[in-house]
Order: structure tokens, then C-alpha cells, then sequence
């Protein structure tokens, strides 16, 4: 079946330093990309989402890209802090229906 | 204004016991998904409703599974009689309005079920 999946299950990096989690979908019939932190004990918080019309879209401190043409998507952390660290999904969806989730990247921040 | 909230927020019983669980959505939300992540595994969809309606309940493993959403605003979902692979963590989230595009599904913190 098409599901959305990610590359590393782990990432450690240096606070202050710049993180990019790497996440591959194939439902093309997907319109709707989002990305989700959860931390321990809690649920999935919303991050940032972007339309499959868009490529690039920026919050604060994330960017999350998108790749139609490759069917890739990725979340980048800009100065990345202690407070960070989580687990990273990223889903799929389409108008008004479930969503898809990846198995998830745990994203370890050191100081 | 008040997020996804969900009760309780851990159930410990045992194999062939029932469980209920309640999700209240954000207030005016009409799209109420639930979802179970099974430990080290991706979060899963379960069941959608749009007010009181099924919308969609393909993911609903068996008919061990009931939900409901009596009224459009708090649903439960049972587990009759549980089994041990019930075990995980149950997500509730809601949107604001059906078939719209850019339609943000907020989560609640979960129930961790453990079945023994």
C-alpha cells in the first residue's frame, strides 16, 4: 500500500546547529503535507504544512520543502535548541480526510 | 480556548476486559479523527467522523471497535473485549470544517492503553 515514510529514524545534532529530517511519500494524489512534533506524553503538535501547490514555506525557525517531482519532503530547524527534542512525523492528506503518518524521526538536541 | 482533551490518559486492564475512551474535539470542530500508535510503529487512522456521522471507519481494526459520536460534539471509543495487541497509545484529533483544503488536525495528548 502507499504510505509516507522517513529516512532516519535518528537524528543527533549540536544545539545551534541546523536540522533537516528527510521524509519520502507516494500517494501522488496527496495535496496536503504537514509536520508534527511529539514529545514525551503528549500528542502530536502541529509544526508547519504546506499545499501540494507550494514547494517552499517558511515559519518560524522551520521551513519545510516540498518535492512533487521526487515525492520528498523535509523539515528544516533553523539554530536548533534543546527544547527540540522530540519525535519529528511528518503525514499526508487529502481534503477533509485522514491523515498519513510516517514511522516517525526522534530528534536529539545536545548542549 | 481549550485544545483536544482525552480521558484518561492511561488504562491498564486486562485481556477480555472492556475500555472506554472519550475525546472531547475543540469546541465547533466538526471532523473528529481517532488514531492509535502502536509502540515503535507510524501513528494509524482509525475512524472519522464528520458531526455525528462515520465519515470513514476504514481503519477500525474489527468489530471488537466501537465508536461513536452521539450528538456531534464528544466521542467514545470502546474496546470490547480488549486483547493484548490493543495495547498503545490512542490520539484524538479534530478540524474545524469538513472538505476544506488546509483543514489542521489538532491532536490531544492520548490514551496509553495497556492490555495484560
Amino acid at each position: 500500500g502507499e504510505s509516507v515514510g522517513l529516512h532516519l529514524p535518528t537524528l543527533s545534532v549540536q544545539e545551534g546547529d541546523n536540522s533537516i529530517i528527510n521524509c519520502a511519500y507516494s500517494n501522488s494524489a496527496s495535496d496536503y503535507f504537514i509536520w508534527y512534533k511529539q514529545e514525551s506524553g503528549k500528542g502530536p503538535q502541529f509544526i508547519i504544512d504546506i499545499r501540494s501547490n507550494m514547494d517552499k514555506r517558511q515559519g518560524q525557525r522551520v521551513t519545510v520543502l516540498l518535492n512533487k517531482t521526487v515525492k520528498h519532503l523535509s523539515l528544516q530547524i533553523a539554530a536548533t535548541q534543546p527544547g527540540d527534542s522530540a519525535v519529528y512525523f511528518c503525514a499526508e492528506g487529502q481534503a477533509g480526510t485522514a491523515l498519513i503518518f510516517g514511522k516517525g524521526t526522534t530528534l536529539s538536541v545536545s548542549s | 480556548e481549550a485544545g483536544v482533551t482525552q480521558f484518561p490518559s492511561h488504562s491498564v486492564i486486562e485481556k477480555g476486559q472492556t475500555v472506554t475512551l472519550r475525546c472531547d474535539p475543540i469546541s465547533g470542530h466538526d471532523n473528529l479523527y481517532w488514531y492509535r500508535r502502536v509502540m515503535g510503529k507510524e501513528i494509524k487512522f482509525l475512524l472519522h467522523f464528520v458531526k455525528e456521522s462515520k465519515q470513514d471507519e476504514s481503519g477500525m481494526p474489527n468489530n471488537r471497535f466501537l465508536a461513536e459520536r452521539t450528538g456531534g460534539t464528544y466521542s467514545t471509543l470502546k474496546v470490547q473485549p480488549a486483547e493484548l495487541e490493543d495495547s498503545g497509545v490512542y490520539f484524538c484529533a479534530s478540524s474545524l470544517l469538513a472538505g476544506t483544503v488546509t483543514d489542521t488536525q489538532y491532536f490531544g495528548p492520548g490514551t496509553r492503553l495497556t492490555v495484560l
